[in-house]
């Protein structure tokens, strides 16, 4: 285990339900970020968060939105998705970045949420 | 633009044949290169990281090699196990306007008894 665990494993909804996906790291990283995998095609970057502050937001769709309660949680609360949407939605926790920094440090991925919308 | 390119898309060898993973990004300037593990159902681990002044880096059958002059990598898999059977991700950090990460879209490698 990579120290990082996501809930649930698989989702599955409608497009007028509101749901959220859990993240939760165990390593003492102070950054933590959301990325969704679509079979085929590389990792896209949703959110970052460093120190409980976002610091990146990929053009992702307001009915995604993440919350980062402390530096241990991260949250995706999801609400009138669309099909498209159905994807594994990776959780990742790293020691850096830091705002306005470069960074090298080697992210810890969860095992994921498949989640299908129907 | 910066752009990671992963070659093949999906290999199949028997087991106990080596293979070699191709990788080719534009990122620049560039700070470092990951090759990261991905088994069916779960989260990319991390296999080898390098910097531009190493050349090649092993770990166990693994092994790595970056040409930052015409920014490619390639993974290196000796004696394949089943238990390689996974997708294999190349993931370059570094660019201008800010430090980005950029993911390969994998290779995804069957091995067969």
């Amino acid at each position: 285990e990579t120290g990082v665990t996501q809930t649930p494993r698989h989702l599955v909804m409608g497009m007028t339900n509101k749901k959220s996906l859990k993240c939760e790291q165990h390593l003492g990283h102070n950054a933590m970020y959301w990325y969704k995998q679509s079979a085929k095609k590389p990792l896209e970057l949703m959110f970052v968060y460093s120190l409980e502050e976002r610091v990146e937001n990929n053009s992702v769709p307001s009915r995604f939105s993440p919350e980062c309660p402390n530096s241990s949680h991260l949250f995706l609360h999801l609400h009138t998705l669309q099909p498209e949407d159905s994807a594994l939605y990776l959780c990742a926790s790293s020691q850096g970045p830091l705002p306005g920094t470069a960074s090298s440090y080697e992210q810890y991925f969860g095992p994921g949420t498949r989640l299908t919308v129907t | 633009k910066n752009q990671v390119e992963q070659s093949p898309q999906s290999l199949i060898i028997l087991e106990g044949k080596n293979c070699t993973l191709q990788c080719n990004y534009t990122v620049s300037p560039f700070s470092n290169l990951r090759w990261y593990k991905q088994d069916t159902g779960r989260g990319p681990v991390s296999l080898t990281i390098m910097t531009f002044s190493e050349n090649t880096k092993s770990n166990g059958r693994y092994t790595a090699t970056l040409d930052a002059d015409t920014k490619q990598s390639s993974l290196h898999i000796t004696a394949s196990q089943l238990s390689d059977s996974a997708s294999y991700i190349c993931v370059v950090s570094g660019g201008t306007g800010g430090f980005k990460t950029i993911f390969g879209a994998g290779t995804r490698l069957f091995v067969k008894a």
